[in-house]
């Protein structure tokens, strides 16, 4: 299987901060790497497929970026509602796998 | 809009059978294109693919839980299900049902706690 790992695994930012997410795959996946927003007590939520397009709906701060193992979430200027949980997930080889998510608090 | 919602009983006993069905509303399970999917998320924790199914019934599982699971397909009623056998208590988890559309999952169902206990 291929293990995803992103980093970190929380952190702390305002309203207004610019944010970064890694998320590393263990070998080689392309670009096919899709990242989600989960809220508490919602299912997750696409915002990123394959590395760096955007989901139709998908606020323009949102971008992705990254190839082979690397890969990167950057969130522009952080808004209230974008306090949640993010995951990575590769759909390079099966079983598709996701990272251990990343938890973004108001700091 | 492809919409999905899970049903299912919330409580199962130690070694039964868990069964879940995800009925699909705005789009045909028969229409192509997109893989049938199983992801689970046990309590505060992350996210675990169980497995796919395309209309034509070709099945795509986790080899972690193949031997316990069976995912099928009724088009007539536009479901598809969840079959999870010899479940313990760390099968109990949040279970989504979710459309594969190329790598991604999107659209997904709103998800139902299913509790494994005595």
């Amino acid at each position: 299987d291929i293990q995803m790992t992103q980093s970190p695994s929380s952190l702390s930012a305002s309203v207004g901060d610019r944010v970064t997410i890694t998320c590393r795959a263990s070998q080689s996946i392309s670009s096919y790497l899709n990242w989600y927003q989960q809220k508490p007590g919602k299912a997750p939520k696409l915002l990123i497929y394959a590395a760096s397009s955007l989901q139709s709906g998908v606020p323009s701060r949102f971008s992705g970026s990254g190839s082979g193992t690397d890969f990167t979430l950057t969130i522009s200027s952080l808004q209230p509602e974008d306090f949640a949980t993010y995951y990575c997930q590769q759909s390079y080889s099966t079983p598709d796998t996701f990272g251990q998510g990343t938890r973004l608090e108001i700091k | 809009q492809v919409q999905l919602q899970e049903s299912g009983p919330g409580l199962v006993k130690p070694s039964q059978t868990l069964s879940l069905t995800c009925t699909v509303s705005g789009g045909s399970i028969s229409s192509g294109g997109y893989y049938w999917s199983w992801i689970r998320q046990h309590p505060g924790k992350g996210l675990e693919w169980i497995g796919y199914i395309y209309y034509s019934g070709s099945t795509y599982y986790n080899p972690s839980l193949k031997s316990r699971v069976t995912i099928s397909v009724d088009t007539s009623k536009n479901q598809f299900s969840l079959k999870l056998s010899s479940v313990t208590a760390a099968d109990t988890a949040v279970y989504y049902c979710a459309t594969r559309n190329t790598g991604w999952f999107d659209p997904w169902g709103q998800g139902t706690l299913v509790t494994v206990s005595s």
